[in-house]
């Protein structure tokens, strides 16, 4: 099986710019989360989504961040205008959830997308 | 809001010793996990806990879960080097679906 599949792997854009990054999760699962992992804060919650419905976007920095669900196979990040403090290396992961709905086994991660914002 | 605490931050050990990495958490939780991360790379999932008193190992690696105390740790069993990674702890949230990671445990094992 394929695992969680993120694009693009590296991005290198200018502030102002906008940048998408792209994430498909494990076939079956429905959960799926949008990490965000810097040396200074480590690793942060961004936005969780069950059944493509976004459950709680409380980690996203600000309006400039949004995300979408649109099917049970896509999610999208986006950042517009970008800010080069908005430098990291985004992981998207997806989970299922147990018989009784919910989470109990682990998050698969993808293998993550570095952002530079020059 | 849920805190996690990871100690110690740098661990350089040698070969063949033992050591463990803690992972304290402020609120009550149902569920914890552990991950591990090679430099560059993604995080894979070594442990799941799910419950209190529970025990899992693989390899050299065992993990452990007191709720009670608000502990988990992940005991290193006579080191080698391919264990050379950041160690991290994730916690749920009591409830929900949040996981809250803890600041990671960088561990160097030296020949």
């Amino acid at each position: 099986d394929a695992g969680v599949i993120q694009s693009p792997r590296h991005e290198v854009t200018e502030m102002g710019q906008e940048v998408t990054l792209r994430c498909k999760p494990i076939s079956g699962h429905d959960y799926l989360f949008w990490y965000r992992q810097t040396m200074m804060r480590g690793l942060e919650l961004l936005i969780y989504f069950n059944n493509n419905v976004p459950i709680d976007d409380s980690g996203m920095p600000e309006d400039r961040f949004s995300a979408k669900m649109p099917n049970a196979s896509f999610s999208t990040l986006k950042i517009q205008p970008s800010e080069p403090r908005d430098s990291a290396v985004y992981f998207c992961a997806s989970s299922a959830s147990g018989t009784g709905g919910w989470l109990t086994g682990e998050l698969f991660f993808g293998e993550g997308s570095r952002l530079t914002v020059l | 809001e849920l805190k996690v605490e990871q100690n110690p931050l740098f661990l350089s050990m040698q070969e063949g010793k033992n050591y463990t990495i803690y992972c304290n958490y402020s609120t009550t939780s149902d569920r914890l996990y552990w991950y591990r991360q090679d430099p560059g790379k993604s995080l894979e999932s070594l442990f799941v806990l799910l419950s209190n008193g529970a025990v899992k190992q693989e390899g050299r690696l065992m993990a452990s879960l007191d709720t009670k105390a608000r502990l988990s740790t992940l005991h290193i069993t006579a080191a080698v080097h391919d264990l050379s990674a950041t160690y991290f702890c994730a916690v749920g949230g009591f409830g929900n679906e949040k996981l809250t990671f803890g600041t990671g445990t960088r561990l160097t094992i030296i020949p």
